[in-house]
């Protein structure tokens, strides 16, 4: 069982250079998440889908994309790297149990863009 | 609307030292809340978490109360350790919403 796994864990871009971010879950959860981790601001909602074929803006949508491809994954996509997105990016992935919801994470994918 | 507010670190304590970090929210009905903790170099994992008023979440030596009439969840420690210096970051998710809300996160530093 391996949780929340990332793709890849470090990438540098350059300016206008797209990428695809992936995520997965094996844990059978519905609901997946994206968000960036910036120095004093802590974690900030990118994106989320909280069911299969459905998603939803966060706080901080602007000059991304995602795609909930099936159940299991969840990718963010940059279509055009700006320096301002550089930052850590986590995947997180959550179910109702019991009326209670847990977010688990994954280890975090390093971006930076020159 | 939904916010957590936790207490500006960084904070520094000697081994063994009492450790408490200051966490209130501010959110309609009754949210379930949280306690992460973030390694260096690593994501989020969570330590603890209680879902009604008066529930106490515990792990690890860590313990928070939530605490509907002051809308706190401070998470507190009798004897840190090195091996507790990290990130903590406290979070609510309402009982109506989808998202999660995350303070900005206190960072530990435990020294010997």
């Amino acid at each position: 069982n391996a949780g929340v796994t990332q793709t890849p864990k470090f990438q540098v871009l350059k300016t206008g250079q797209s990428m695809t971010l992936q995520c997965a879950q094996d844990m059978n959860h519905n609901s997946m998440y994206w968000y960036r981790q910036d120095p004093g601001m802590g974690l900030r909602l990118i994106y989320y889908s909280a069911s299969e074929g459905t998603t939803d803006k966060g706080e901080v949508p602007n000059g991304y994309n995602v795609s909930r491809l099936n159940k299991r994954e969840f990718s963010l996509r940059l279509e055009s790297a700006a320096p301002s997105q550089t930052s850590v990016y986590f995947c997180a992935s959550s179910e109702w149990v019991l009326r209670e919801e847990t977010q688990y994470f994954g280890p975090g994918t390093r971006l930076l863009v020159l | 609307g939904n916010s957590v507010t936790q207490m500006e670190g960084p904070v520094t304590l000697s081994e063994e030292a009492f450790l408490t970090i200051n966490c209130t929210y501010t959110a309609t009905g009754y949210p379930s809340l949280f306690w992460y903790v973030q390694y260096p170099g690593e994501g989020l994992q969570l330590l603890l978490k209680a879902t009604k008023a008066d529930d106490k979440g515990s792990n690890k030596g860590f313990e928070a109360t939530y605490r509907k009439e002051t809308t706190s969840f401070h998470l507190e420690k009798g004897s840190v350790q090195v091996s507790d210096s990290a990130v903590y970051f406290c979070a609510l998710h309402p009982a109506d919403g989808n998202q999660f809300y995350f303070g900005t996160g206190t960072s530990l530093t435990v020294i010997p």
